[in-house]
This record gives C-alpha cells, sequence and structure tokens, in this order.
C-alpha cells in the first residue's frame, strides 16, 4: 500500500515566521511530488512542484525534496494570515496516472 | 476560459436515490480525474480517464460509474446512494497525466446521502 504522510496539525505559525510543512512517503519508486493549497471550503490549488533532489524556489515558497530519506518539505518564508490554509502533499510515478495524496496539513498564521 | 467546471455544486439525496455529477473541462486536456475528501483523509482517486476513450479504477470505483462522453466531459454516477458517499467531489483535468503533469480541480459538488 503505497502512502504519503502528512501531520494534520493545525500548525500555527506567527506572521513574518517560516512556515515548515513536512511529507513522507513509502513508494521508493516516486518520481514526482507535489504541494496544492486548500482553502476552507474550495479546490485544491498546484503551489509547486519538484522531481530532483534538492531546493526549488518560486517566489517565498521553497520544496525540499530528499529521495534517499523519502521525505518531501515546503517552506513559506514572511508567512502572511492569507496562507492559512490546509496544505497537501501528493506524490506521483512517471509511468503511473494515479497521483497519491496525504491527508494535508492544517496552517494557521497568527497576526 | 472557465477552466474545470462541475455541476450541481450542492446535492442531497435519499439512501437509494441515483444521480450523475458533471464535470466539463475547456483546457484540451487529456486526462480526466474524480476523486471524493473525507474529512481527515486524503484526496482518494474513484475513476479516472487517461485519454479519450478510456476509463480506469482508480482506489475506491465500488458504487460508481463514469462516462468520458468526449474530451471535454467526464461524468460520475451513483446508481444507488448510500449515506457512505456522503462527500465532496472533485472533478479535475490534466494534459497527459503522465510524470510532472499538474491537475487542474474543479470547485466541488457537496453531497449529502441521508
Amino acid at each position: 500500500q503505497k502512502e504519503v504522510e502528512q501531520n494534520s496539525g493545525p500548525l500555527s505559525v506567527p506572521e513574518g515566521a517560516i512556515a515548515s510543512l513536512n511529507c513522507t512517503y513509502s513508494d521508493r519508486g516516486s518520481q514526482s511530488f507535489f504541494w496544492y493549497r486548500q482553502y476552507s471550503g474550495k479546490s485544491p490549488e498546484l503551489i509547486m512542484f519538484i522531481y530532483s533532489n534538492g531546493d526549488k524556489e518560486d517566489g517565498r515558497f521553497t520544496a525540499q525534496l530528499n529521495k534517499a530519506s523519502q521525505y518531501v518539505s515546503l517552506l513559506i518564508r514572511d508567512s502572511q494570515p492569507s496562507d492559512s490554509a490546509t496544505y497537501l502533499c501528493a506524490v506521483n510515478e512517471d509511468s503511473n496516472y494515479q497521483l497519491i495524496w496525504g491527508a494535508g496539513t492544517k496552517l494557521i498564521i497568527k497576526p | 476560459n472557465a477552466g474545470v467546471t462541475q455541476t450541481p455544486k450542492f446535492q442531497v439525496l435519499k439512501t437509494g436515490q441515483s444521480m450523475t455529477l458533471q464535470c466539463a473541462q475547456d483546457m484540451n486536456h487529456n486526462s480526466m480525474y474524480w476523486y471524493r475528501q473525507d474529512p481527515g483523509m486524503g484526496l482518494r482517486l474513484i475513476y479516472y480517464s487517461a485519454s479519450e476513450g478510456t476509463t480506469d479504477k482508480g482506489e475506491v470505483p465500488n458504487g460508481y460509474n463514469v462516462s468520458r462522453l468526449n474530451k471535454r466531459e467526464f461524468s460520475l454516477r451513483l446508481e444507488s446512494a448510500a449515506p457512505s458517499q456522503t462527500s465532496v467531489y472533485f472533478c479535475a483535468s490534466s494534459d497527459s497525466g503522465r510524470g510532472a503533469d499538474t491537475q487542474y480541480f474543479g470547485p466541488g459538488t457537496r453531497l449529502t446521502v441521508l
């Protein structure tokens, strides 16, 4: 059974601080890794994806991938109240159409 | 350019009733998906269609059927609704469905089965 694990939270972070979200996965064959954001009552939307070991930066967001340890993380710098949402981690094998999703981490940014 | 649209937005059914959830995308994507999302659980794939004319079961297909009507439309049917099918249903689409391919989601259908 392929699994993606996330701490459900809530993770509470002061405004302006760095929020760190973590995700572990069980399938060593996973090739692509995604972070989606989901506001309450809304649909998921892609923040970024990563498929190479190391860091990938996009504005205030940095995704970090460590395939040897089978984890992927998302850092949010200068956190804003508008970043308060549930963050979903998903992984994919290149040969497979199916994304495997974590249950999400609820992030709360306190003003 | 509406992206992915779903109808209806809300629905209440009685046990045993049937209904069809409609999904359409205008991004010329090849792959389409139906998920359900329950509290405390990740998105679970019900069915997907890798390309027009094909459909495959996902993780939780029991109690559902799908039709890929054409490249734009992918419908989900509940033949005899059960309370366990109370959930939020999302349709999504992607260009190829392979590798680092982004999935774009519709706004969701909130279904309650009494």
